[in-house]
């Protein structure tokens, strides 16, 4: 079975401190791939960033990085000097992927979120 | 290019009352889903449709739901009688479907549902 494990239930901390939201998840498959969502107040899953299973490179984008590690199946999320819009719940999600064109073994498996205040 | 839409935005209804929510997915986009979020939890997928068929419906308790997209295109999802514990966040995603899983979801603003 598949499984995603968000341990940080909330997270707070105070503008421009570095903050880690940590994604474990279970998978039996090689190959999968990994999401991380941003949730703000107003509702709407904005996507972040996708990973496959055989790219373990650390991606940088602007404030924000991923260290993926299959050895220990995690995909943890750095913000950088955060900022009061970061404040949000994010996803990590597992997708392990469809022999079809959008099959069934397609969907995104969610944990259960990370809400992260950044407070001035 | 516009994004994914949904309505209402908010609906507060009494147990045993009827709900449908509408949603309008991303043009080109042949996969739609719903998702059922209750509060302080991931989303739950509940329904897939790859253009106007059904993919995946497992997790759709069907005593109650119901879903359909006629043309493809838009879709509704139907809750007939409502219960408590269907109080969540509806939302709706489509993607563009590529071969495996390599294809992004985009999501829409949700319905908040209220059950009294």
């Amino acid at each position: 079975a598949q499984k995603v494990t968000q341990a940080q239930t909330e997270i707070s901390v105070v503008e421009k401190e570095d903050v880690t939201l940590d994604c474990v998840y279970e998978t039996r498959d090689t190959t999968y791939y990994l999401f991380w969502y941003k949730q703000p107040p107003s509702g709407e899953l904005v996507f972040l960033i996708r990973r496959n299973s055989f790219d373990e490179q650390n991606e940088i984008s602007g404030r924000y990085s991923w260290n993926f590690q299959k050895s220990t199946s995690s995909f943890n999320f750095t913000i950088t000097a955060s900022q009061v819009v970061d404040s949000a719940v994010y996803f990590c999600a597992l997708r392990i992927p469809s022999d079809n064109y959008g099959g069934s073994q397609g969907n995104l498996i969610f944990g259960k979120g990370t809400k992260l205040s950044v407070k001035p | 290019e516009a994004g994914v839409a949904q309505s209402p935005r908010y609906k507060i209804i009494e147990k045993r009352q009827s709900v449908a929510f509408w949603c309008n997915p991303i043009s080109g986009h042949a996969t739609l889903y719903w998702y059922q979020q209750i509060l302080g939890q991931g989303p739950k997928l509940l329904i897939q449709f790859q253009n106007n068929g059904v993919v995946d419906d497992s997790q759709l308790p069907k005593d109650r739901f119901s879903a359909e997209r006629l043309k493809g295109v838009d879709s509704t999802l139907k809750i007939q009688p409502a219960k408590l514990e269907d109080s969540a966040v509806y939302l709706c995603a489509s993607s563009y479907p590529r071969k495996g899983g390599s294809y992004e979801q985009y999501f829409g603003p949700g319905t908040r549902l209220t059950v009294t």
